[in-house]
């Protein structure tokens, strides 16, 4: 119940493509899903999040899509760039004392250009 | 300049030896985390401490130790006992407890000889 399961685990998109990468959870008590970037050989960056009151966050060419009766969120990048080639997790996080991050285990995208 | 530092980048540990990874925080946040990353594993916590003088094991805490004798520093012990150690270590810290909005340190590199 712990888990967050996240798919695909590697996806290849045309430059100006759209990839979408999904991720479902069992814990109804999780309130707080951040998505992370991670470029090889380098600590994972906070990249957006949202909280189950909003169905939608948008940060620049970043959105979370998030369904909180199916129990899912996804990440798109809008106009896809070579430079967003990189490793993403989702994680999710119950908060309080001992609401500790709960991470996918990544997607790896590859932007052609 | 704000943020996470983690030394040394690589590490090459020999049979039977402990080694210490540093990590330090100049950004006055309570908690800090220890994970380690495996290729198609994502993130797997280690140890975490929400304040000075306390800490609590995390999924994957055994053959690793840690201290917590001050807020800007956690350092994390590879001891002989983790048969397995080869793996990227990563440090991060947040502000309060539940491991929201946690900001990663570039890593250190784990390598067996």
């Amino acid at each position: 119940q712990q888990q967050v399961k996240q798919s695909p685990q590697s996806l290849i998109v045309q430059k100006g493509g759209i990839p979408i990468i999904n991720c479902a959870y069992e814990n109804t008590a999780f309130d707080y899903f951040p998505w992370y970037q991670q470029f090889p050989g380098k600590g994972p960056a906070l990249l957006i999040a949202i909280r189950p009151d909003v169905s939608e966050k948008k940060e620049g060419r970043f959105t979370i899509s998030f369904n909180k009766s199916a129990k899912q969120f996804s990440l798109h990048i809008m106009d896809s760039q070579p430079g967003d080639s990189a490793t993403y997790f989702c994680a999710a996080s119950t908060g309080g004392s001992q609401g500790n991050l709960i991470f996918g285990k990544g997607t790896k995208l590859s932007v052609k250009p | 300049d704000g943020g996470i530092t983690q030394s040394p980048k690589y590490l090459f540990r020999k049979e039977g030896q402990n080694v210490t990874l540093s990590c330090e925080q100049n950004l006055n946040h309570d908690a800090m985390y220890w994970y380690r990353q495996d290729p198609g594993q994502g993130l797997r916590l280690i140890y975490y401490s929400q304040i000075v003088n306390d800490f609590q094991k995390g999924d994957i805490a055994e053959g690793y130790s840690v201290s917590r004798e001050k807020k800007e520093s956690f350092p994390l012990t590879v001891t002989s006992a983790q048969k397995n150690p080869t793996a990227f270590y990563l440090c991060a810290s947040s502000s309060g407890p539940g491991g929201e909005t946690q900001y990663f340190g570039p890593g250190t590199r784990l390598l067996v000889l």
